[in-house]
């Protein structure tokens, strides 16, 4: 198993560009998350799904938009990127009855 | 709302000396607790996890947790460091019971001395 796999591993947009960061886990796990890593400020929960077609906002979700068709894949799509968004992103899942988190090894963006 | 502190930001400890991280959370009953570790440059990985029971647990790596509700803490310690055990640490908790969702702290970046 590949685990969670994210795409790609560095990104420089310029402002107002979009993009959109690939997640995807072939354990069929039905929880998918989306996090943000800042320095000195830990992870902010931006999404998070709890199985395809169900999708909620988590603690920053202002900027970012997600989909969830499918178990595998959850993209996370930003929309007129603004210097603010620079961070290290992080794909997780979960699966059901297990509270333990799986992570992606992250994209770092930077939006110059 | 529930929370996570992590009141270390930095701790240097020397290699083989032993090691204790602080976690202190806000949470209205009992909590779903965790430890994740980072490595440089790559995602989190869980340590170890409290439910209930036994309030000292053990996990990956040679560390333990202790949970104690009248402090509301759940401290991370080791009794001998190695050079590999430097990266940064984050406790967690989950947002509710039966949620999947998790709060995390800011982090605890430890530095091992050789």
């Amino acid at each position: 198993n590949a685990g969670v796999t994210q795409t790609p591993k560095f990104r420089i947009l310029k402002i107002g560009q979009s993009m959109t960061l690939q997640c995807a886990q072939d354990m069929n796990h039905n929880y998918m998350y989306w996090y943000r890593q800042d320095p000195g400020m830990g992870l902010k929960l931006i999404y998070y799904s709890v199985g395809a077609g169900i999708t909620d906002k988590g603690e920053v979700p202002n900027g970012y938009n997600v989909s969830r068709s499918t178990t595998e894949d959850f993209p996370l799509r930003l929309e007129l990127a603004a210097p603010s968004q620079t961070s290290v992103y992080f794909c997780a899942t979960t699966p059901d009855g297990v509270r333990e988190q799986f992570f992606g090894p992250g994209t770092r963006l930077t939006v110059l | 709302a529930q929370s996570v502190t992590q009141p270390d930001i930095h701790i240097t400890v020397s290699e083989g000396a032993s090691l204790e991280l602080r976690c202190n959370y806000s949470y209205g009953a009992t909590p779903y607790l965790f430890w994740y570790v980072q490595s440089p440059g790559q995602g989190l990985q869980l340590l170890l996890k409290y439910f209930s029971g036994d309030t000292l647990v053990q996990g990956i790596k040679g560390f333990e947790a202790e949970f104690k509700r009248s402090q509301s803490s759940f401290n991370l310690r080791k009794p001998s460091v190695h050079w590999s055990d430097a990266a940064e640490y984050f406790c967690a908790v989950e947002v509710a019971s039966g949620t999947y969702k998790y709060i995390f702290g800011t982090g605890t970046r430890l530095k091992v001395l050789a």
